[in-house]
């Protein structure tokens, strides 16, 4: 898998856009960008993922730079629930398995 | 649509014990994975059943760790011996075969393994 580097840690206040950033300068041309996130001792949670476009649903968007070496996801609002530890992902192409690494913990404050 | 679902959520056995870990996957998802989290460790990939078949088993620690998946259902991961450094949190994914493109893998709630 491309090596993803994040930070290990932020804060963001409740209601406030949380961006979270995420560098990956060894991807390759066919590699996706997914964000997945693990709130306390539930199982890991998929968000988004990307090739190029940037991306939106109803959790989250993901802006990747033009030239796919780093890439942000932004929960827009965010709420006391999202605190959790985000990990940014880039499997190999056409391997399915997921390196988590050690993620960044977001603490959401109220 | 029921999701990833396994069993137990917890399991304490001794050191030496026999432990059987079941994951359902969701109906008609091929690709099935386990991963664990040993303490204060990161989430690890253990190995990867693509229907019947073992597609990737690069992550299985060693030969104690038996995971079979029949008729391309269900999957059980067995542990025969159980150690110490077995604790953990076992967690179980499923995906659909989408080819050439990645696709989301869904995660079940985890199987809390304590050897002690």
């Amino acid at each position: 898998d491309a090596k993803t580097t994040q930070p290990p840690s932020m804060d963001c206040a409740e209601g406030r856009a949380a961006n979270l950033p995420c560098n990956h300068s060894t991807i390759s041309g066919n590699e996706y960008v997914y964000w997945y996130r693990q709130i306390h001792s539930q199982g890991p949670q998929y968000i988004i993922h990307g090739l190029k476009n940037n991306e939106t649903n109803e959790m989250a968007s993901l802006i990747i730079t033009e030239d796919r070496k780093s890439s942000t996801l932004i929960l827009p609002h965010a709420t006391l629930r999202d605190t959790a530890v985000y990990y940014c992902i880039v499997p190999q192409f056409g391997n399915e398995k997921l390196t988590f690494g050690t993620g960044t913990r977001l603490t959401i404050i109220p | 649509e029921a999701g990833v679902t396994q069993f137990p959520s917890h399991s304490v056995i001794e050191k030496g014990q026999t432990v059987t870990l079941r994951c359902d996957p969701i109906s008609g998802h091929d690709n099935l994975y386990w991963y664990r989290r040993v303490m204060g460790k990161e989430i690890k990939f253990l190995l990867h059943f693509v229907k019947e078949s073992k597609q990737d088993e690069s992550g299985m620690p060693n030969n104690r760790f038996l995971a079979e998946r029949t008729g391309g259902t269900y999957s059980t991961l067995k542990v025969q011996p159980a150690e110490l450094e077995d604790s953990g949190v076992y967690f179980c994914a499923s995906s659909q075969d989408q080819g050439w493109m990645n696709t989301e893998a869904f995660f079940g709630q985890g199987t809390r393994l304590t050897v002690v």
